[in-house]
């Protein structure tokens, strides 16, 4: 199993719909999560850390589920801006592992 | 978020040559900063960590002297491409991440813009 395993997509869907997705983590020691966006040939920007109690940043929500070693994202009223590929990123100990990334795109 | 600038942007260069890319952390203290590569439509790849004042640890398959790693100061750090070849044209990208008591939360990390380098 991989460490960390995103849906590569794409997630094609219309504006204004709601979208989520999951990032899976096989340790069950990773002690920090964050999401990341990464717009076309540009740097990844983190877009939230994901706390134990779930956070949420505007549209933006994430939740963590240690139990089943998940995290997820749950993007509302979507705009065409947020077409990017969303990166999953995990901790354990010092060493920092990305997922290859969740597509997005928003049609309008 | 903290400022990651990194320098230059874009390179071209011939087969054979060196190629140095900085790596700065503008308005905090990086203890520690890692460089990435990324081939088109793929995903990030780490190649190294480095802790300031001591030597990068490479990940396996990345070969030390090719890709030299300084990271001198707690605000810089630079990745050499060294005798780069055509297969080294790739996206690189740093990132660095400082103590909690400078970011909100320890282990975020902050990325540079990126260097595109091109071996002709």
């Amino acid at each position: 199993r991989k460490e960390v395993e995103q849906d590569p997509g794409p997630f094609n869907v219309p504006e204004g719909a709601t979208v989520a997705f999951n990032c899976t983590y096989s340790n069950s020691a990773s002690q920090s999560f964050f999401w990341y966006r990464q717009d076309c040939r540009k740097e990844p920007k983190l877009l939230m850390s994901v706390y134990s109690s779930g956070n949420e940043d505007g549209r933006f929500t994430a939740q963590l589920n240690r139990a089943s070693q998940y995290i997820s994202l749950l993007i509302r009223d979507s705009k065409l801006s947020d077409s990017a590929t969303y990166l999953c990123v995990v901790t354990v100990d010092d060493k920092i592992i990305f997922g290859k990334g969740t597509r997005l795109h928003i049609l309008p | 978020g903290a400022v990651v600038s990194q320098h230059p942007s874009r390179v071209i260069c011939k087969s054979g040559t060196s190629v140095k890319i900085e790596c700065r952390s503008l308005d905090f203290q990086a203890t520690t900063m890692f460089w990435y590569r990324q081939f088109p439509k793929k995903s990030l790849m780490l190649m190294a960590t480095s802790n300031e004042g001591s030597k990068a640890t490479y990940e396996q398959g990345v070969e030390k002297d090719k890709f030299l790693i300084n990271h001198a100061s707690l605000t810089l750090s630079t990745l050499t491409v060294t005798s780069a070849h055509p297969e080294d044209s790739s996206f690189y990208i740093c990132s660095a991440r400082g103590s909690g008591r400078v970011l909100d939360t320890y282990n975020e990390q902050f990325f540079g813009p990126g260097t595109r380098l091109t071996v002709l």
